[in-house]
């Protein structure tokens, strides 16, 4: 099956840290750029972070510093380290393909059912 | 960074009927990269529209994308039963960041 399944979500207390991986199948994972997208509960989607096919990465402001985006090819994985985790951090994280037709940044064509991450005392 | 505003919030509509939603930019978004996803609740959303006017794989010919520079418009052309859910148009021409706009309910009336 071509799919993206996200793990490593759970409950963290305030400026903890949290590891989400996304392991990626069915396709072949060093030809895509990739993205997580949050979204907190009846809110729109937010883009946090994305990496390129020559590790190339970039953040939202509200996560730059305390987030790192990271790819390992050979396992077909891709990364979120969460670290000083904010209350404003909760949500659902998802592990997103992009469509490879405009270039880095472009559309999502592949989504991951999402991981929630609540970030509470 | 390039903020879209969508427009209705909510749109309550019949089956068979025709969906109009809109999606304006607060500046004008290069190369019209724009896209439009579905999603319903409990579930990642769905690419329907890339480059204002291409529809993704798989997609029905009843979705269609139009629009350039800061105003773009996705058309459901007769309402099925699945097609009540969430919109949301992207922007990835102005980057980084991408941009999400706030979303359209299309909900059965």
């Amino acid at each position: 099956d071509v799919q993206l399944v996200e793990s490593g979500g759970g409950l963290v207390q305030p400026g903890g840290s949290l590891r989400l991986s996304c392991a990626a199948s069915g396709f072949t994972f060093s030809n895509y750029d990739f993205h997580w997208v949050r979204q907190t509960a009846g809110k729109p989607l937010e883009w946090v972070s994305g990496i390129g096919r020559g590790l190339d990465t970039y953040y939202a402001d509200s996560v730059k510093g305390r987030f790192t985006i990271s790819r390992e090819d050979a396992k077909n994985s891709l990364y979120l380290q969460m670290n000083i985790l904010r209350a404003e951090d909760t949500a659902v994280y998802y592990c997103a393909r992009e469509i490879m037709v405009a270039g880095f940044f472009d559309a999502v064509d592949m989504w991951g059912q999402g991981t929630m991450v609540t970030v509470s005392s | 960074e390039v903020v879209l505003t969508q427009s209705p919030g909510t749109l309550s509509l019949s089956p068979g009927e025709r969906a109009t939603l809109s999606c304006r930019a607060s500046q004008s978004v290069r190369s019209n990269y724009l896209a439009w996803y579905q999603q319903k609740p409990g579930q990642a959303p769905r690419l329907l529209i890339y480059g204002a006017s291409s529809r993704a794989t798989g997609i029905p010919d009843r979705f269609s994308g139009s629009g350039s520079g800061t105003d773009f418009t996705l058309i459901i052309g007769r309402l099925e039963p699945e097609d009540f859910a969430v919109y949301y148009c992207q922007q990835y021409g102005n980057t980084p960041p991408v941009t999400f706009g706030g979303g359209t309910k299309v909900e059965i009336k």
